[in-house]
């Protein structure tokens, strides 16, 4: 048990719609960060958020787009789908443990289909 | 960018054997994880490790960041460590911008 969720848990689009993806953090992990993983491949960053604000993105296009919100909680958004952006979505938050010891905690993952 | 590459790609042990995974990077990092991914695909944090070793329970991890690479070490291996094992890495501290390897299969059979 991370703490860390998802929702939905399956999702199954169209070429070209949008999608909002959820995930909800423990209380104080101020950054949340959201992974790609496609099939047979490790997790590829995306994009992360401290405080509301970005603070770094990886190879992605503007069309992935993200917002978190006060209460640790967080979206992902992908416009005009396509087909290779189905794939498994990951967030994690960061947890400030102690010694400094910042150690990533990674939700269940949402399955996005795009047909 | 840095390369993460991890050994081997796939993994069958007999229930009861040991094994050791390795994960080699090519640049100097600040963080170091290793995970487990379930077959539903769930992460499991197993060790937060950029340099040392620590051990828990059956598993064990060494990081020698000065010859960049980790080892994970699976001892008396059982069906549920079955799954993919990924090493991750951060370059920079304080990003958590994770670059994960391309992970390593492993299947135990009872």
């Amino acid at each position: 048990e991370t703490g860390v969720t998802q929702s939905p848990t399956h999702l199954i689009k169209t070429r070209g719609q949008q999608v909002t993806l959820r995930c909800s953090s423990q209380s104080g992990h101020n950054t949340v960060s959201w992974y790609q993983q496609a099939l047979g491949q490790g997790p590829q960053f995306i994009f992360q958020y401290y405080r509301e604000e970005e603070n770094g993105r990886g190879n992605f296009p503007p069309r992935f787009s993200g917002l978190q919100f006060p209460n640790y909680s967080s979206e992902l958004n992908v416009n005009a789908l396509e087909l290779d952006d189905s794939a498994l979505y990951l967030c994690a938050s960061n947890y400030p443990g102690l010694a400094g010891q910042d150690t990533q905690y990674f939700g269940p993952g949402t399955r996005l289909t795009v047909l | 960018g840095i390369q993460v590459e991890q050994s081997p790609p796939d993994l069958i042990l007999q229930e009861g054997a040991n094994s050791t995974l390795r994960c080699n990077f090519s640049d100097s990092v600040n963080n170091l994880q290793w995970f487990h991914q379930n077959p539903w695909g769930q992460l499991i944090n197993l060790f937060y490790i950029p340099s040392g070793t620590k051990q828990n329970g059956r598993l064990s991890a060494t990081t020698v960041a000065t010859e960049r690479y980790s080892l994970l070490y699976i001892s008396s291996s059982q069906t549920t460590d079955s799954g993919v094992y990924f090493c991750a890495v951060e370059r920079a501290s304080g990003t958590y911008k994770y670059i994960f390897g391309t992970g390593t299969r492993l299947k135990v059979l009872a």
